[in-house]
This record gives structure tokens, sequence and C-alpha cells, in this order.
């Protein structure tokens, strides 16, 4: 079946641009992760949805940032006046219900601030 | 909450040594513990996982071990390959409501020939 997938694969903006990530997990599952992958560095946790509770916005790091995840599906990551700090790999995973359970990766989104 | 540390940040092995990653963990009710692997401009995968009422899994020639006493868990490769580079990261769920996993910030193993 189809895994995770993302969209846009790669993203170039100028800094100051609000930018909007796109993730479409797997049909059924509940849990959906955003993460960020800095060049050489570790999974940076930015948000967690979990089925219909309130996200996890604690890994989330700035106002600048938001997610939303509209009728338990697709979700939406947005940066508003990206910074070129924010120049990064951002990957969505989804599992079946949550931390016990495998996390299947997307592709990932490599953003780009100039 | 959880917090996870992981070592080594970097492990450099000859083909056919063992290479050894070690985590630890700061949340006692941690129950579930998985391992991904990463190859260089994929995605992560998952490569092997415990549960806390188990001590060891083994999958070939991976193995992990889990210490709940400590609060530690360790990824054993056995017969490296070429392959088997990649960087590699632990996690750890907490028990209760709380369904997110905690990854530790990864090892890069190289496996040189």
């Amino acid at each position: 079946g189809a895994g995770v997938s993302q969209s846009p694969s790669n993203k170039v903006t100028e800094k100051g641009k609000d930018v909007e990530l796109r993730c479409d997990p797997i049909s059924g599952h509940t849990a959906l992760y955003w993460y960020r992958q800095s060049l050489g560095q570790g999974l940076e946790f930015l948000i967690y949805f979990q089925g219909n509770s309130a996200p996890d916005k604690s890994g989330l790091p700035s106002d600048r940032f938001s997610a939303e995840r509209t009728g338990g599906s697709v979700s939406t990551l947005t940066i508003q006046r990206t910074q070129q700090e924010d120049s990064a790999v951002y990957l969505c995973a989804s599992s079946f219900r949550g931390g016990l359970y495998e996390q299947y990766f997307g592709p990932g989104t490599r953003l780009t601030v100039t | 909450g959880e917090n996870v540390e992981q070592h080594p940040s970097t492990l450099s092995v000859q083909e056919g040594d063992s290479a050894v990653i070690k985590c630890t963990y700061s949340d006692s009710a941690s129950n579930y513990f998985p391992w991904y692997k990463q190859e260089l401009g994929k995605r992560p995968q998952l490569i092997i996982d415990i549960r806390s009422n188990v001590g060891e899994k083994k999958d070939q020639r991976i193995a992990v071990t889990l210490n709940k006493t400590a609060k530690h868990f360790s990824l054993h490769i056995t017969e490296t390959q070429p392959e088997d580079s990649a960087v590699y990261f632990c996690a750890a769920h907490s028990g209760g409501s709380n369904y997110k996993l905690t990854f530790g910030k990864g090892t890069l193993l190289t496996v040189n020939p």
C-alpha cells in the first residue's frame, strides 16, 4: 500500500516568506508526527497528533511554527516569516496508534531559506 | 518528560567486527524501545524494537538488550558489513496516555571495508 507522502520534496523560499509543508499519512494511522532534521543532526520533535486529542505542541521552536491536521488525516506544517535557521529537512511520520507502534516516515521536505 | 541519551555519537568499525550503541532513558514507566536506521539521504526505518517484558531480542545479526533496573538499552550488530553504515536512532516510549516517542540524537556508524 501507499506509504507516507510529503510535498513538496524541496522548497526554496526567501527569508520572511511563509511556507506550508504537507503530509499525507498512511490511511488508518491515527498518530502523526512532525520532526525537523538539520544537516547531520538528530530528529528534533516538533508536534504530535493523536486521534481527536489536543496535539502535543511542546517541540515547536517558536510561535512562527504551527500545524494542523484536518479530518484526522492530512497535516500541514506552516512556518511564518521564515528565517535562515529554519533551513532543514522536515520529516513527517505516522503510526497506527502512537508511541507503541512503528513509525513510518515520509521522504521529507528539504526547506532552504535564502 | 522522557529524556533519551545516546552514545557514542560516532562509531567506526572494521568490516566483520561488532558494533554496540547504548542509550539511557529517564522515565521508569517507559515500556517500548525501538531502533531506527537512517541511510544517507533516506528516511528512518525501524530495524528492531523491544518491549519491557523481555530483556533481549535478536533478529539475524542485530540484537537489542534492555536493562530496566539501570534504565538503559543497547543495540548490538555482529559481523558488520559496509551496508550497515548509517545513522542509528534509539527511542523510548513512556507509559500512560502520552503516546509520544522520544528519540536519541543518533549514532553515525561507519563500517570500513
